[in-house]
């Protein structure tokens, strides 16, 4: 299947401070990448549709503020979490269809946030 | 909007079939998935149902009613490797399709 990568895997920061995600797609381009949020034990929530060359749709709730997203190429999309707070330490998951193929996800392996 | 409905815990024994339910109650449907998650990793492929009926692959089938908004997921034969959260996923009708998703049932093999 279609491969996706995170970079960093894991980050520990300062409260205060900002943090950058990274979600590629090593194999195939990608319009549209989706941005989640995942707490221990709880399933994926998902934040925002991030649309390459546009404006990321996000979900209700979800501040676009202090996740700011930008889809730059059909390769690479950004999330940076703004002045980061205990609150938003999570497992951070990016996801994207392969338009090649069917309509399943293919998930980035994740990034573990923890703000001190 | 979307409702998605999975039993949080099973329990089941190596060698034997298990069958985890998602009931849904969606504005739109465009079909629906079950992912693999392991602790600590990011979920996997497993099925799409766009249409009524079963369908299968190795040891996992899925299963679709639309008219009852109600799948299964089904595993045979069951190893102690299939010990994982299963997220029941549908998608909507949006160009994005983007999917919303169910909380996930978390599955026990024992020996």
């Amino acid at each position: 299947g279609a491969v996706v990568s995170q970079h960093p895997s894991r980050v520990i920061c300062k409260s205060g401070t900002s943090v950058k995600i990274e979600c590629r797609s090593l194999d195939f381009q990608a319009t549209t990448m989706f941005w989640y949020r995942q707490f221990p034990k709880q399933s994926l929530m998902l934040m925002a549709t991030s649309n390459e060359g546009s404006k990321a749709t996000y979900e209700q709730g979800v501040e676009k503020d202090k996740f700011l997203i930008n889809h730059a190429s059909l390769t690479l999309s950004t999330l940076t979490v703004t002045s980061a707070h205990p609150e938003d330490s999570s497992f951070y998951i990016c996801s994207a269809r392969d338009p090649r193929g069917g309509w399943e996800q293919f998930f980035g392996p994740g990034t573990r946030l923890t703000v001190l | 909007g979307q409702n998605i409905d999975q039993p949080t815990e099973m329990t089941a024994t190596e060698g034997a079939i298990v069958q985890i339910n998602c009931t849904y109650q969606t504005s739109g449907f465009n079909g629906l998935f079950w992912y693999q998650q392991h602790a600590g990793e990011a979920p996997t492929f497993l099925s799409y149902n766009v249409l009524d009926g079963l369908e299968e692959k190795g040891r996992f089938s899925s299963f679709l009613s639309r008219s009852k908004g109600y799948s299964y997921l089904l595993l045979k034969e069951l190893q102690m490797k299939d010990s994982a959260s299963y997220l029941c996923a549908v998608r909507d009708t949006t160009n994005a399709g983007k999917s919303t998703f169910g909380d996930g049932t978390t599955l026990t093999v024992k020996p």
